[in-house]
């Protein structure tokens, strides 16, 4: 299968200061990357949808201006989570895939980022 | 909200196969049914889909009932490298348009056991 990769495996911040995440489709052009996120368990979450070059679709209950997207280029995708606290300490996974006509590959995931903010 | 049901966990011995089953009564039919897998502290990883036919890759085999109310994931030879939490996911598919997002369940717990 293709292959994601994130970037930083993981992290820890003081409570108030940015994180950014980094997901990238290293052997295929991504047309669409997904966020999700992973509490202690419990089940992932899909957070957003971005297509690149378009702002990114949230779901309920996710704050975009909390959470932003950044999908550029068709291999990178970034979020960031801006001023975090405490709470927003998760595990956040990223998945990509591609569709053009009729044709599509299957969401591939990257290995997570551990995010744990004091 | 998922829309299926699996047992929250088994066990399986090591070299035996293990099938894990998955209602999904309500499935509609343009919707394919998705097993993904996951190892702790990583990413989900695909396994397999199918529609109403029965599929076999490397990894593993799904059956489908015929009704397509339910479906079983059989792991040939289960090794402890097996051991996740898979998942199983009812999933729109249109080609030529957007795909439906796939919704995570609890999936089931599986330990290969030696």
């Amino acid at each position: 299968g293709a292959v994601v990769s994130q970037h930083p495996s993981w992290v820890i911040c003081k409570s108030g200061t940015s994180v950014k995440i980094e997901c990238r489709s290293l052997d295929f052009q991504a047309t669409t990357m997904f966020w999700y996120r992973q509490f202690p368990k419990q089940s992932l979450m899909l957070m957003a949808t971005s297509n690149e070059g378009s702002k990114a679709t949230y779901e309920q209950g996710v704050e975009k201006d909390k959470f932003l997207i950044n999908h550029a280029s068709l291999t990178l995708s970034t979020l960031t989570v801006t001023s975090a606290h405490p709470e927003d300490s998760s595990f956040y996974i990223c998945s990509a895939s591609w569709h053009s006509g009729s044709s599509y590959n299957e969401q591939f995931f990257g290995p997570g980022t551990r995010l744990t903010v004091l | 909200d998922a829309k299926t049901t699996q047992p929250p966990s088994m066990d399986c011995a090591e070299g035996r196969a293990a099938n894990l089953p998955c209602n999904h009564s309500t499935i509609s039919g343009n919707e394919y049914v998705y097993w993904y897998r996951q190892i702790h502290s990583q990413g989900p990883q695909y396994i397999i889909h199918g529609l109403k036919n029965n599929e076999t890759n490397e990894m593993a085999s799904l059956i489908i009932t015929e009704d397509r109310k339910s479906s079983t994931l059989i792991l040939p030879h289960a090794t402890l490298r097996d051991t996740a939490v898979y998942y199983c996911i009812v999933r729109v598919v249109n080609y030529g348009g957007s795909q439906g997002n796939l919704i995570f369940g609890k999936g089931t717990k599986l330990s290969v056991k030696p």
